[in-house]
């Protein structure tokens, strides 16, 4: 079945510096959706990309969908201490989403 | 406009005890799918039900079921309790492509 395979799983960085999160699926993927869950909190929905080499940007944040459609990545510029929590990636298969583990990111001031 | 509501948000059970989570989902949303959340295993997949029907299950033992109401709201169940399945069970629900979690009920075995 499909595998979604998410790096780093943790990532630690100063205030104002960029992170990046990876997301490979095992399969080609209709579409790929970001999700950020913040400590304590629930899943919250980013953004859904479904065309290959699709690039979408929310403010600081910029998503990429790979060519092939097995691979995206989660790009943050300049950091803010607002952003921590965990960045996960989900592929779509038949009415059920497969969640990478996920990117805990921290960010210290 | 509500969220989605998850009920009760904290319970303690025991070994061989059963259980049954409810979700409420937005008003609209007939499409409601469950996943747990482990420190282990992260996200993992339950089942998902539009319109009282079962569309997908999740590769969980028979102890783990759900079902859905004709209003949309949905319950899953747990018989025969294990410590392992302590966990944060979430709710979801959708009306396209944006999915919308609750806020999770956490399940503590003992």
């Amino acid at each position: 079945g499909q595998q979604v395979m998410q790096i780093p799983q943790y990532q630690h960085v100063q205030e104002g510096e960029d992170f990046t999160t990876y997301c490979n699926s095992s399969t080609t993927l209709s579409n790929i959706q970001w999700y950020k869950q913040r400590p304590g909190g629930h899943p919250v929905f980013l953004i859904q990309l479904v065309k290959s080499g699709e690039v979408k940007k929310q403010k600081r944040l910029t998503f990429q969908f790979g060519e092939a459609k097995k691979n995206s990545s989660l790009h943050i510029t300049a950091t803010q201490t607002t952003d921590v929590g965990t960045y996960f990636c989900a592929g779509e298969a038949g009415y059920a989403l497969n969640f990478g583990k996920g990117t805990s990111l921290l960010v210290t001031p | 406009k509500a969220g989605v509501t998850q009920t009760p948000r904290y319970l303690i059970k025991t070994r061989g005890q059963q259980v049954t989570l409810s979700c409420s989902p937005i008003s609209g949303h007939r499409s409601v799918s469950w996943y747990q959340q482990t420190p282990g295993q992260g996200l993992q997949f339950l089942f998902e039900y539009f319109s009282e029907t079962q569309r997908n299950k999740g590769n969980f033992p028979g102890r783990f079921s759900g079902r859905q109401f004709s209003n949309s709201r949905s319950e899953m169940n747990v018989s025969t309790l294990e410590l392992g399945d302590s966990a944060l069970y979430l709710c979801a629900s959708s009306l396209g492509d944006t999915i919308y979690f609750g806020e999770g009920s956490w399940l503590t075995v003992v």
